[in-house]
């Protein structure tokens, strides 16, 4: 059962700001939400992450609402090498014993149209 | 510094055999990672280690385990391959847990016939 709903594809201009939403209205209080993305044929690439307040860093910025039930990413100016699939996961932020991991969706394939 | 290694590559195996990958972390690293990615399934996570030490798992059979050695690199290995076990491999390193930020390397494509 995901924890996480992300639209399967998307389109954006390059130079753009592309603006990818995830659904997790299961939430619980101390899980964060991290966004991961794979360019193909690469291995996943960490991007962001944060449990209630906005984060941002040199890639991306994260803005998660209020109720915490959805977030978006924001790439500011996206270029073509920003093709991928973007992942949004929710886990909690501890190591713990006995935990599943984190556990990848099918995620959103983001292109970007030159 | 240098990235997550793994090797091999590319393998390529028969049914009933058993394979063994290899990942050598981050400097640094003590957490180490293994997943699994088919078209099908996508990113499935098979687990971790820290210290030596399994500290979470996955949901997969007992024909996949691993090992890590006191220089944080990771082996991990498939017995009595099934043609489902073709998958690309991914390994991930991060200071000291899977929460913490995590560096994928490049996989090794493992194919099954």
């Amino acid at each position: 059962d995901a924890k996480t709903t992300q639209p399967t594809s998307m389109d954006c201009a390059e130079g753009r700001a592309a603006n990818l939403p995830c659904n997790h209205s299961t939430i619980s209080g101390n899980e964060y939400v991290y966004w991961y993305r794979q360019i193909h044929s690469q291995g996943p690439q960490y991007i962001i992450h944060g449990l209630k307040n906005n984060e941002t860093n040199e890639m991306a910025s994260l803005i998660i609402t209020e109720d915490r039930k959805s977030s978006t990413l924001i790439l500011p100016h996206a270029t073509l090498r920003d093709t991928a699939v973007y992942y949004c996961i929710v886990r909690v932020g501890n190591s713990g014993g006995g935990a599943d991991g984190l556990t990848f969706g099918k995620g959103t394939h983001l292109i970007i149209q030159p | 510094k240098a990235g997550v290694t793994q090797t091999p590559r590319y393998l390529i195996k028969t049914r009933g055999q058993q394979v063994t990958l290899s990942c050598s972390p981050i400097s640094g690293h003590r957490s180490v990672s293994w997943y699994q990615q088919t078209p099908g399934q996508g990113l499935q996570f098979l687990f971790e280690y820290f210290s030596e030490t399994q500290r979470n798992k996955g949901n997969f059979p007992g024909r996949f385990s691993g090992r890590q050695f006191s220089n944080s690199r990771s082996e991990m290995n498939v017995s009595t391959l099934e043609l489902g076990d073709s998958a690309l491999y991914l390994c991930a390193s991060s200071l000291a847990s899977l929460y913490n930020e995590q560096f994928f390397g490049p996989g090794t494509r493992l194919t099954v016939l």
